[in-house]
C-alpha cells in the first residue's frame, strides 16, 4: 500500500535533548512538508522540500532543522533551541507545483516535553 | 496575510446539507482552490479541489463563484463522522514561488444528532 508514515505516535522528550521524527513515503513524491499544530489552533509550516537535497524554511523554522538526502525520507530534528517544542507534528507529501495533485498527510506524532 | 477566510465553527443537523464557505478575494488566476478536513488528532485528510468550474466527487461537492472570489464546499447528507476541521486553502498550480501549502485555522463543522 502507498503511503506516508510518521515514527513515533507518541514521543516524550526531556528539556534542553534534541529529538528526531520520522516522516518516510512511497508515494514516489517529490516534496515533502513538516507542519506543527497546536491545540485549537491550524497548521504551521516548518520547512518544506520540493527536490532530494534541497529545502526551504517555512513560517516557524527556528529551533528545527530538517535534511533531505533521499526523495522517500524528510526526518525533522526537534532541537533545544525550539523554546516550546510541545506539539502535534505532522508530515505531508505531494507533487510539487502540479495541477490536480493532492498532499497526502502522515497520522502525526505527538510530541511532549517532561 | 491570511489568503482565506473561513467561519470559526459551524453546526449541521445530522442528514442535512452542510454548507461551509470560504473567501479568497486575492486569488490569483494559477491558483486552485482545495478543501481538506481534519478529524481530531489525525491527519488532514484531502477532499476536492477546483480552478473555476463546480466539482463533485463521491465526498463533496465545490462550488466557485463566477468572479472565483468565495467558494462552498458541500457535504450533502452529512453524518456524525463528518464532524472536524474544514480547510480551505489556496494552492498554485504552475510557475515559480514558493509551494508551502498554507493553512489557516479552518472551520470546525459539528453535525448534531
Amino acid at each position: 500500500d502507498g503511503g506516508i508514515t510518521q515514527s513515533p505516535k507518541y514521543l516524550f522528550r526531556k528539556e534542553g535533548q534534541n529529538v528526531t521524527l520520522s516522516c518516510e513515503q512511497n508515494l514516489n513524491h517529490d516534496a515533502m512538508y513538516w507542519y506543527r499544530q497546536d491545540p485549537g489552533q491550524g497548521l504551521r509550516l516548518i520547512y518544506y522540500s520540493q527536490i532530494v537535497n534541497d529545502f526551504q524554511k517555512g513560517d516557524i523554522a527556528e529551533g528545527y532543522s530538517v535534511s533531505r538526502e533521499k526523495k522517500e525520507s524528510f526526518p525533522l530534528t526537534v532541537t533545544s533551541a525550539q523554546k516550546n517544542p510541545t506539539a502535534f507534528y505532522l508530515c505531508a507529501s505531494s507533487f510539487p507545483r502540479v495541477v490536480s495533485t493532492e498532499a497526502f498527510f502522515g497520522q502525526g506524532t505527538r510530541l511532549t516535553v517532561v | 496575510d491570511a489568503k482565506t477566510t473561513q467561519p470559526p465553527s459551524m453546526d449541521c443537523a445530522e442528514g442535512r446539507a452542510a454548507n461551509l464557505p470560504c473567501n479568497h478575494s486575492t486569488i490569483s488566476g494559477n491558483e486552485y482552490v482545495y478543501w481538506y478536513r481534519q478529524i481530531h488528532s489525525q491527519g488532514p485528510q484531502y477532499i476536492i479541489h477546483g480552478l473555476k468550474n463546480n466539482e463533485t466527487n463521491e465526498m463533496a461537492s465545490l462550488i466557485i463563484t463566477e468572479d472565483r472570489k468565495s467558494s462552498t464546499l458541500i457535504l450533502p447528507h452529512a453524518t456524525l463522522r463528518d464532524t472536524a476541521v474544514y480547510y480551505c486553502i489556496v494552492r498554485p498550480y504552475s510557475g515559480g514561488g514558493a509551494d508551502g501549502l498554507t493553512f489557516g485555522k479552518g472551520t470546525h463543522l459539528i453535525i448534531q444528532p
